[in-house]
């Protein structure tokens, strides 16, 4: 099973700031990785898919990139709809795909 | 707009038998494959099954594997998840979602339902 490790666990930030989470696999899982948000009380919502592109309707603030095991997702200047729990998902090894533990970026 | 709306969940003893069912709309649901995912607390965001989109090929994770099986209806634009021999590790939140990709499944996910809780207790 590839296993999916996400860093740090809680992000602390402010509005306006650059927020870098990561992304690390256990083994290559190539461009074969997607990212989640998910609100509290809400089903999760595909942000980026195969490393790089946006999913529709995502603000060109969320930037995806990465390859191989290591991975980030980049939020270019946070707005307060962002703070949410965020997570990494490969399909390299499909269909025994896998997601990471998640990060929680909340506001500072 | 894309819509799949769950139902079925409910707070059974281990052992015994569940099915979930999901309606979709707002998209041509015969050209996706859909899949269930669970989350807990404690265990995250877990896939369990996929269905193809004519409903001939299906693929399950080994801990559901010979326990649970997955099925579809094009013409009613429904999936099931029928559920047997259920263990108290199975207790999560199911959500139905749509694959990304029409035609063959690719495991990204764009569209999600609200979920349905299944409690085994």
């Amino acid at each position: 099973e590839t296993v999916l490790t996400q860093s740090p666990a809680t992000l602390s930030l402010s509005p306006g700031e650059r927020a870098t989470l990561s992304c690390r696999a256990s083994q290559s899982v190539g461009t074969y990785l997607a990212w989640y948000q998910q609100k509290r009380g809400q089903a999760p919502r595909l942000l980026i898919y195969d490393a790089s592109n946006r999913a529709t309707g995502i603000p060109a603030r969320f930037r995806g990139s990465g390859s191989g095991t290591d991975f980030t997702l980049t939020i270019s200047s946070l707005e307060p709809e962002d703070f949410a729990v965020y997570y990494c998902q490969q399909r390299r090894s499909w269909p025994s795909i896998t997601f990471g533990q998640g990060t929680r970026l909340e506001i500072k | 707009q894309v819509q799949l709306v769950e139902s079925g969940g409910a707070v059974v003893q281990p052992g015994t038998s569940l099915r979930l069912s999901c309606a979709a709309s707002g998209f041509t649901f015969s050209k996706y494959a859909i899949h269930w995912v669970r989350q807990t607390p404690g265990k995250g965001l877990e896939w369990v099954a996929v269905v193809a989109s004519d409903g001939r090929d299906k693929k399950y994770a080994d801990s559901v594997k010979g326990r649970f099986t997955i099925s579809r209806d094009n013409s009613k634009k429904t999936l099931d998840l029928q559920m047997n021999s259920l263990r108290s590790e199975d207790t999560a939140l199911y959500y139905c979602v749509k694959d990304i990709k029409e035609g063959a499944a690719e495991y990204h996910f764009d569209y999600w339902g609200q979920g349905t809780l299944v409690t085994v207790s």
